[in-house]
């Protein structure tokens, strides 16, 4: 139990586009998700906390309007770069709160998404 | 920034040496756990302290938590080339999940 889909797993676009990426809770309710920057080679940085039905919480320094983040319902979180640059590549990765805690650690993990933006 | 931070970033040893690695982090929390990422690929979860706990063990891995001084310990015994890999840890403050800044640990065959 306790699983988060994340896709696409890779995408590259093309500058001025936008990319969508999905984070879906699949067997539980996560009212809070979580997205995550992971630059090469170093660590995973909280970019906006995600909670259901309200507005994302945006770490500072990110971009709210860059970094579109929707949670319209319990199973499903977006992220969208919008306006895309070659400096927003990047590995992104979500994470969903299991409030049931059947996942140890009570967070699950998507498989993350590999933006290169050319 | 609320991230914390680990220390070495970088750690080599050879194989069947202990690897030491250590977070500071900045704010109360519920618990603290560590996690593994091998090169370019997923999270996996390694143990989790709560902040009532002081130690904790699993397998050939023990972690300290000291909640005066806001660090943890995560402690790799006997270690093995298959070890290799980013460790970070991570605070749950109950509201957000912080990783650590990570330490990069190197197992020489």
């Amino acid at each position: 139990g306790a699983v988060v889909s994340q896709h696409p797993s890779r995408v590259i676009c093309k500058s001025g586009t936008s990319v969508k990426i999905e984070c879906r809770s699949l067997d539980f309710q996560a009212t809070t998700m979580f997205w995550y920057r992971q630059f090469p080679k170093k660590s995973l940085m909280l970019m906006a906390t995600s909670n259901e039905g309200s507005k994302a919480t945006y770490e500072q320094g990110v971009e709210k309007d860059k970094f579109l983040i929707n949670h319209a319902s319990l199973t499903l979180s977006t992220l969208t770069v919008t306006s895309a640059h070659p400096e927003d590549s990047s590995f992104y990765i979500c994470s969903a709160r299991d409030p049931l805690g059947s996942r140890v650690g009570g967070y699950t993990f998507g498989s993350g998404t590999r933006l290169t933006v050319v | 920034s609320q991230q914390g931070e680990e220390d070495p970033q970088a750690l080599s040893i050879q194989e069947g040496e202990n690897a030491t690695m250590n977070c500071s982090y900045k704010t109360s929390i519920n618990n603290l756990q560590w996690y593994r990422q091998n090169s370019g690929r997923g999270l996996v979860h390694l143990i989790l302290i709560r902040s009532n706990e002081r130690e904790k063990h699993s397998g050939r891995l023990r972690v300290t938590l000291d909640t005066s001084k806001k660090s943890s310990s995560l402690l790799i015994t006997a270690s093995r080339a298959a070890d290799t890999a980013s460790y970070f840890c991570a605070t749950d403050t109950g509201n957000q999940f912080y990783f650590g800044t990570g330490t990069s640990l190197t197992v020489i065959p």
